[in-house]
């Protein structure tokens, strides 16, 4: 079962916030997290194994709640350089490694 | 540099032909994938290969064939039996187990005519 994100979009200017979350209908092993310029291959950001784990990559972090089988990616002090397609991999116990994506949620960060 | 090579980056094919996209990669990766993107869909997956000579369907394997002949090469081809083939498809790759990502290749645009 395909994870839902939402927003599926967001605007910011330079500087604001963001959060995305990502919320599965199933257990999770894992949750990763992924970003896609326009016409490009999509650029690993990090990967949250334990409940609760929470990553930073620069200012943009994530957490993992494992009980509510959701994972939530936080972007702080923008930069025009985030702009992109964000999608949320999860892979569920018994999987062999496979990931099902999210749909994405578009950010664009603006001047 | 290490890293996965899929071509060539644009295909265009006619309809009722059998296309084959390339998928090469030289970071010792056991596993791969094959997705396909759609606007607004996500990735999803079609094949996966976590060792030579074996692979898996995925999602969405109708109407797609695989091999893994070799650990670096996992082609994917396109057949006529797949009703919707204009795309954009992406392959990947990662280490077998562990806490890593994917490495994904730049894609292949088929447009089927």
């Amino acid at each position: 079962q395909q994870p839902v994100q939402s927003p599926q979009a967001v605007i910011l200017r330079e500087g604001e916030d963001a959060v995305i979350n990502c919320s599965s209908s199933k257990a999770l092993y894992s949750v990763h997290w992924y970003r896609q310029k326009h016409g490009e291959a999509p650029v690993f950001l990090m990967i949250l194994l334990k409940g609760g784990e929470q990553k930073g990559h620069e200012k943009i972090s994530a957490s993992f709640n494992e009980k509510k089988q959701q994972s939530s990616l936080y972007l702080t002090a923008s930069q025009l350089s985030y702009s992109g397609t964000y999608f949320c991999g999860t892979e569920v116990r018994g999987s062999q490694g496979n990931l099902i994506f999210g749909k994405g949620t578009k950010l664009s960060v603006k001047p | 540099d290490g890293g996965i090579t899929q071509s060539p980056k644009y295909l265009f094919r006619k309809e009722g032909q059998n296309v084959t996209l390339s998928c090469e990669q030289n970071l010792n990766h056991d596993a791969m994938y094959w997705y396909r993107q759609d606007p607004g869909q996500g990735l999803r997956l079609i094949y996966y290969s976590q060792i030579v000579n074996d692979f898996q369907k995925g999602d969405i394997a109708e109407g797609y064939s695989v091999s893994r002949e070799k650990k670096e090469s996992f082609p994917l081809t396109v057949t006529s039996a797949q009703k919707n083939p204009t795309a954009f498809y992406l392959c990947a790759s990662s280490i077998d187990g562990g806490p890593y990502g994917y490495t994904f290749g730049s894609g292949t645009r088929l447009t089927v005519v």
